[in-house]
């Protein structure tokens, strides 16, 4: 069984686009997070939620929109597309947040391309 | 404002060389450090947490330790294997200047081991 699955894998779209990316975790972890890597593969972080509850929401434009609408499950939505968010887009998940238990299980990424 | 920087961002050894791989941090208060490994096309494997109290983890051939003062960690690899080459980052757990919780990545060391 997949620990963290993203749907889809792959994504490409036009500009100006709104679309989704799905994210789901079976480990019964409290935490989510969303990520984005460039295309020089700087991983950072954009947002994270704790019990359903919004913990870090780095600057991002807010075009992009987390969505949680259980514990496990954090979808991000983003809104009128820019070629500047083509990237590779990883969701994760913790037992816990600045705990012990804070270990983060990666999904497969998703591929977005903006044309 | 949280930096973390890892050197060197390549490295390139013998199979079954010991080796190590350098973090730094430049704010000390952290609440944790992980290490992951990123393979090719492919999300992020959590290796090692070290929470602040901690000194060090080890897990098989991988010990990672942390000196919070002097802001450093390092991963030491055992015995390198060319399955273990992948690019290797950290990541330390902190509070921004503005209160929230902050994950900042490093831009990872690329790891070859050649056979």
């Amino acid at each position: 069984d997949t620990a963290v699955s993203q749907t889809p894998k792959y994504l490409v779209t036009q500009m100006g686009n709104d679309k989704s990316i799905k994210c789901e975790q079976n480990l019964g972890h409290d935490t989510m997070y969303w990520y984005k890597q460039d295309s020089k593969k700087f991983l950072k972080i954009m947002f994270s939620y704790n019990n359903k509850e919004l913990i870090i929401n780095e600057t991002v434009p807010n075009r992009f929109s987390p969505k949680s609408p259980d514990k496990a499950h954090l979808n991000l939505h983003i809104n009128s597309l820019e070629l500047g968010d083509s990237a590779v887009y990883f969701c994760a998940s913790s037992q816990d947040f600045g705990g012990a238990t804070d270990t983060q299980y990666f999904g497969p990424g998703t591929r977005l391309t903006v044309l | 404002k949280q930096e973390v920087t890892q050197i060197p961002a390549a490295l390139s050894v013998p199979e079954g060389e010991n080796l190590v791989l350098n973090c730094s941090f430049t704010d000390s208060a952290i609440y944790n450090l992980q290490w992951f490994r990123q393979d090719p096309g492919k999300g992020l494997t959590s290796l090692l947490l070290i929470q602040s109290s901690q000194r060090e983890q080890t897990s098989g051939r991988l010990n990672a330790s942390l000196d919070k003062s002097s802001g450093r960690s390092t991963l030491y690899i055992a015995a390198s294997q060319p399955g273990d080459s992948a690019t290797y980052l950290c990541a330390v757990l902190g509070l921004s200047g503005a209160g929230s919780y902050q994950l900042t990545f490093g831009k990872g060391t690329k790891l070859s081991v050649i056979p």
